[in-house]
């Protein structure tokens, strides 16, 4: 059973930076595309970031471009989710997916349950 | 960017009817779409993808269809575990883009 299980989640002030893993396992980690979404409180679903299976290629949102970095560790099964210069806006759910395959251009056939960031002073 | 536009907001159906909900992209995406559905409280769950395939273990009475621009979901009978809120993503370009939703709620 594949299972995604981000944290790191927590209330952090403006400007301050997080990092979110996600735990993976029930699958061969390293051969699918990963992705981070996230959902403002009452809003809709906004793609973030999308990272290769080997890690070569990463895509990030313009809304968080040069503040947040994707990354992933094969041998830990884990991706990561390196957050700077945190903005009220940046306040989300932040949910882990994996695609359906290696590449990029698939779908998010499985998603971890959420880790509530809150930046606030 | 390509923009997804989802028509109506809000669906309002009974229990057992049919429910048709559409899906609209700025620019042709081909068939790289799909719908989630979410709960309350959930993450996301995977529907449909490539415009028309259900994903593992979706009922049949959920069905995608369409290509290019124009996409729809349809809903034969809804079921009680069926009034959420649908989601439709295309994968063709970046950045990848969501629609607004469409929160199906009990008539």
């Amino acid at each position: 059973e594949v299972q995604l299980l981000e944290s790191g989640g927590g209330l952090v002030q403006p400007g301050g930076s997080l990092r979110l893993p996600c735990a993976a396992s029930g699958f061969t980690f390293s051969s699918y595309a990963m992705s981070w979404v996230r959902q403002a409180p009452g809003k809709g679903l906004e793609w973030v970031s999308a990272i290769s299976d080997s890690g070569y290629s990463t895509y990030n949102a313009d809304s968080v471009k040069g503040r947040f970095t994707i990354s992933r560790d094969n041998s830990k099964n884990t991706l990561y989710l390196q957050m700077t210069s945190l903005r009220a806006e940046d306040t989300a759910v932040y949910y882990c997916a994996k695609a359906q395959g290696s590449s990029l251009y698939y779908a998010w056939s499985d998603w971890g349950q959420g880790t509530l960031v809150t930046v606030s002073s | 960017e390509i923009v997804m536009t989802q028509s109506p907001a809000t669906l309002s159906v009974s229990p057992g009817e049919r429910a048709t909900l559409s899906c609209r992209a700025s620019q042709s995406v081909s068939s790289n779409l799909a719908w989630y559905q979410q709960k309350p409280g959930q993450a996301p769950r995977l529907l449909i993808y490539g415009a028309s395939t259900r994903a593992t273990v979706i009922p049949a009475r959920f069905s995608g269809s369409g290509s290019g621009t124009e996409f729809t979901l349809t809903i034969s009978s809804l079921q009680s575990e069926d009034f959420a809120v649908y989601y439709c993503q295309q994968y063709d370009n970046w950045p990848l883009t969501f629609g607004g939703g469409t929160k199906v709620e009990i008539k």
